[in-house]
């Protein structure tokens, strides 16, 4: 069965601090995909990254970095100089592949709650 | 750009009573999902159509049902309302066909209260 942990419940950190979350998943497929989801208070679901199991290059967008590990089923998103606005939950999702991509049908850990005091 | 749609955005029933949900997807998108996030609670995947056709069922209980029209918007009904069914219903869409762009975008949810 697939399964993503996210064993960080809550992280509170001061602005300007670097800041990792930790998303460990489980999963007999060889082929998956990987999410990370921003949730902010006001409660939309914003998309940040998808990976495939293939492509275990680690990847930088501004101030987010991701770091896949397959070895250790694990894909940690890593914020630097973090701000007040990256205040949210995070939720980490793993899908199988359908064909050459994923299906929508993304299994969710339990979210981080990450507050970023000034 | 224009986002996945949801309405109401808020939605306050009683028990026993039936609610319906809208989602409007990405245009040009096929593929819409329905999610159900309990408070505090990770997204739990319901049901989901593509091309019109139910591709994939989830966690839904049998007072629920859905389908998407012609236009690829979806509805989720809901019937004989219970407490627990307050939740943030959450509607994705996708381009699924060959050459699409498979990244899952999600609306900005429905909050339901049952009372």
């Amino acid at each position: 069965a697939q399964k993503v942990t996210q064993a960080q419940t809550e992280i509170s950190v001061v602005e300007k601090e670097d800041v990792t979350l930790d998303c460990v998943y489980e999963t007999r497929d060889t082929t998956y995909y990987l999410f990370w989801y921003k949730q902010p208070p006001s409660g939309e679901l914003v998309f940040l990254i998808r990976r495939n199991s293939f492509d275990e290059q680690n990847e930088i967008s501004g101030r987010y970095s991701w770091n896949f590990q397959k070895s250790t089923s694990s894909f940690n998103f890593t914020i630097t100089a973090s701000q007040v606005v990256d205040s949210a939950v995070y939720f980490c999702a793993l899908s199988e592949a359908y064909g050459s991509s994923n299906t929508g049908k993304l299994i969710f850990g339990q979210g981080t709650t990450l507050q970023v005091k000034p | 750009a224009a986002g996945v749609i949801q309405s109401p955005r808020h939605l306050i029933k009683e028990k026993r009573e039936t609610a319906t949900l809208k989602c409007y997807p990405i245009p040009r998108h096929d593929t819409v999902y329905w999610y159900q996030q309990g408070p505090g609670q990770d997204p739990q995947f319901l049901i989901s159509f593509y091309e019109k056709m139910q591709s994939d069922k989830g966690s839904i209980p049998d007072r629920f049902s859905a389908q998407q029209f012609s236009d690829y918007h979806s509805e989720l009904n809901m019937s004989s309302l219970e407490l627990g069914d307050s939740a943030l219903y959450f509607c994705a869409s996708s381009l699924e066909r060959a050459g699409g762009d498979e990244k899952l975008f999600f609306g900005s949810g429905t909050q339901l209260s049952v009372l």
